[in-house]
């Protein structure tokens, strides 16, 4: 079953304008990353929180972390038409003997109008 | 610096008909590869892995099977294709951690008509 879900599903925001995404997940992991998929194409990796971490910051991204609600939610600041794009979390699991899986969620679409 | 190359970027193929997908990483020695599938509107299903030569993890029983022949090469095929076998297919490598970043190739768009 799905570990990682995003929510909302699809949104809609002006240039400029700060895009929040969010991302539930129901075991424990070790870590969270954030992937974009620009139509058609591979999935990009944009940035790996640990769960001992709360928050991360890449350029214009900002990713936070709380494993007391097992939740996850990445920011884009300013955002940019170039920022149109699917973005997924994925968790990998905490099992102990070691996943190779990393666990995907279904995609928040994102869609940046200039 | 690292690329992870697959081919062909779309594919339309019977149903029955045999498949061959290909994904070769160029930057790096001994990576750990990964086919994952995304069907529409869905997220990342992992299907094999491969910490190496010949080692090959398969995470779904399905109508696909994976084979590694060289380092760097991780191969993807079918004897006979399904209509549930459509679907966009990703290549992915990693080095250390298990469960750290992975990197993507561009994918292939199979369609089975």
């Amino acid at each position: 079953s799905q570990q990682g879900e995003e929510d909302p599903q699809a949104l809609s925001i002006q240039e400029g304008e700060n895009a929040t995404m969010n991302c539930s997940y129901k075991t424990s992991i070790n870590n969270l990353q954030w992937y974009r998929q620009n139509s058609g194409r591979g999935l990009v990796h944009l940035i790996l929180i640990r769960s001992n971490e709360r928050e991360k910051h890449s350029g214009r991204l900002r990713v936070t972390l709380d494993t007391s609600k097992k939740s996850s939610s990445l920011l884009i600041t300013a955002s940019r038409a170039a920022d149109t794009a699917s973005y997924f979390c994925a968790t990998d699991g905490s099992s102990g003997a070691g996943s190779y899986q990393l666990t995907f969620g279904k995609g928040t679409k994102l869609s940046v109008i200039p | 610096s690292q690329t992870i190359h697959q081919w062909p970027a779309t594919l339309v193929q019977p149903v029955g008909s045999p498949l061959s997908l290909e994904c070769t990483v160029e930057g790096t020695s001994n990576p750990n590869l990964y086919w994952y599938r995304q069907a529409a509107g869905r997220g990342l299903q992992l299907l094999f892995y491969s910490v190496g030569i010949g080692q090959i993890s398969s995470e779904v029983p399905q109508n696909l099977s994976a084979s590694r022949p060289q380092d760097r090469q991780f191969i993807l095929s079918s004897k006979k294709l399904l209509l549930s076998d459509s679907g966009f297919y990703l290549c992915a490598w990693s080095v250390g951690l298990a469960g750290g970043s992975k990197f993507f190739g561009p994918g292939t768009r199979l369609t089975v008509l």
